[in-house]
């Protein structure tokens, strides 16, 4: 069965220093892996996804991450924090044949300025 | 474009009372709607997905049931509410057929049962 963790559940770093997101999963065959954003009252903002190729995948509002099959890690990057940044992320894997995702329990985000 | 919409946003209830929950799609033709409950602002939990009309999957046994009377409606509901009910809920649309599908979510209805 597949599985997520998301090992943080509170991240804080200063507006303008880089910022990680940890997610780690756990598949039987190929993963594929997203994240996306939730801010408070609303529903969930994809943004990005890694399929397969290059493992850095670059998305929206300026994000990245890298897929890591050795570690099989999937961490949401972003060289230079903003306050607005600030949220609750999640990380989800679907395998390759699979149906549905697993979303890991979510990481919340606090960029201080 | 696809749009996904959810109503109501938010919803009091009394335990013991009916719920209706809807969500429609807007764009696409023959989507796969999933519904979700997020408690507590963390994790979610996948509650039911639908892979065309009239066929639901239910991935938790609860006392919350869905249908899904046309192409892109998707209706969450229950007979008679628990206060364990309560939570954000959210729908979900993906496009079947694409590699991998991406699911987008709608903005969600804040059910609180009293």
């Amino acid at each position: 069965a597949q599985s997520v963790a998301q090992p943080e559940d509170q991240v804080n770093v200063a507006e303008g220093n880089p910022l990680t997101v940890k997610c780690t999963y756990s598949v039987s065959g190929n993963p594929y892996l997203f994240w996306y954003v939730q801010y408070p009252n609303r529903g969930l903002q994809f943004l990005l996804k890694y399929i397969t190729g290059d493992n850095l995948v670059k998305g929206s509002y300026g994000f990245e991450a890298e897929f890591n099959k050795s570690q099989t890690s999937f961490h949401l990057k972003k060289p230079s924090a903003l306050v607005s940044d600030s949220a609750l992320y999640f990380c989800a894997v679907r395998e390759d044949y699979g149906q549905n995702f697993v979303f890991g329990p979510g990481t919340r985000l606090s960029v201080l300025p | 474009s696809q749009t996904i919409h959810q109503w109501p946003a938010t919803l009091v209830q009394p335990v013991g009372s009916p719920l209706s929950l809807e969500c429609t799609v807007e764009g696409t033709s023959n989507p796969n709607l999933y519904w979700y409950r997020q408690a507590a602002g963390r994790g979610l939990q996948l509650l039911f997905y639908s892979v065309g009309i009239g066929q639901i999957s239910s991935e938790v046994p609860q006392n919350l049931s869905a249908s899904r009377p046309q192409d892109r409606q998707f209706i969450l509901s229950s007979k008679k509410l628990l206060l364990s009910d309560s939570g954000f809920y959210l729908c979900a649309w993906s496009l079947p057929g694409s590699t991998p599908d991406t699911q987008y979510f709608g903005p969600g209805t804040r059910l609180t049962v009293l």
